[in-house]
C-alpha cells in the first residue's frame, strides 16, 4: 500500500506570499495519477490539479503543480484571501484505488 | 453541469446499518465515469470508501470492505452506500464524487451529508 505524506502540516503565510506544499509518496508513482484538492470549512473538496501539473477547469493560474516519482509540489504563487484552506493530495493506484494525504492547512499569519 | 446530492438518515445507532444515496442531476449515471464515496470524520482528513461503475463493478477500501456495499440504480440515476455494524468511528461527513477516468481524479463532489453514530 502506498502512503502519502504531506508537509508541512500547517503553513502560516500572509496574503501575497508564495505557498509551497509538499506531497511525498512512499514509493515511486505515476504523475498521471496525482491530484490536489482544496477544502474550506463546511465545504466539499474542490479539484485543483490532476495529472500532477494540469489545472482543473476554472482554477486560476496562480496555482501550479509539479513533481515526479515520489515528490510532488503544489505552489500558490501569490496567496489570495480565498486561498486559505486545507489542501489534500490524492493518488490513484491499482492496489488501493484512491489514497489521500493527511492534508496541509494554509492559514493566515 | 452535473450535480450530486447525498441523502440519508443523519443518526444511526451503534451496531446498526448506515444507508445513503447519491442522486446524479444534469448527467447520466451510465456515463463513462466511476462514482466514489469518500468520508471525513470530524476534524480529520479524507478517507476513500469505494466506487462503482454503472455496470455494477465495484472496488472497495480493504479496511472497510467487509462492512461496505455500494450499488447503482440506473432507473433512478443514483448510487447507494451501505455500511453495516457501525460504531462511533463511522461518524463522518459522507461525500459522493464523480471519478474521471484516464487520470482518475474526482472532479464533481456532492455537498456531503453528516452521519452520526450514537445511541
Amino acid at each position: 500500500e502506498i502512503v502519502l505524506t504531506q508537509s508541512p502540516g500547517t503553513l502560516s503565510l500572509s496574503p501575497g506570499e508564495r505557498a509551497t506544499l509538499s506531497c511525498r509518496a512512499s514509493q515511486s508513482v505515476s504523475s498521471n495519477f496525482l491530484a490536489w484538492y482544496q477544502q474550506k470549512p463546511g465545504q466539499a473538496p474542490r479539484l485543483l490539479m490532476f495529472g500532477a501539473s494540469r489545472r482543473a477547469t476554472g482554477i486560476p493560474d496562480r496555482f501550479s503543480g509539479s513533481g515526479s516519482g515520489t515528490d510532488f509540489t503544489l505552489t500558490i504563487s501569490r496567496l489570495e484571501p480565498e486561498d486559505f484552506a486545507v489542501y489534500y493530495c490524492q493518488l490513484y493506484s491499482l492496489s488501493l484505488p484512491f489514497t489521500f494525504g493527511p492534508g496541509t492547512k494554509v492559514d493566515i499569519k | 453541469q452535473v450535480q450530486l446530492q447525498e441523502s440519508g438518515p443523519g443518526l444511526v445507532k451503534p451496531s446498526g446499518a448506515l444507508s445513503l444515496t447519491c442522486a446524479v442531476f444534469g448527467g447520466s449515471i451510465s456515463s463513462s465515469n466511476w462514482w466514489s464515496w469518500v468520508r471525513q470524520p470530524p476534524g480529520k482528513g479524507l478517507e476513500w470508501i469505494g466506487e462503482i461503475y454503472h455496470t455494477g463493478t465495484t472496488n472497495y477500501n480493504p479496511s472497510l470492505k467487509s462492512r461496505v456495499a455500494i450499488s447503482v440504480d440506473k432507473s433512478k440515476n443514483q448510487v447507494s452506500l451501505k455500511v453495516k455494524s457501525v460504531t462511533a468511528a463511522d461518524t463522518a461527513v459522507y461525500y459522493c464524487a464523480r471519478v474521471q477516468m484516464v487520470y482518475y481524479y474526482m472532479d464533481v463532489w456532492g455537498k456531503g451529508t453528516t452521519v452520526t453514530v450514537s445511541s
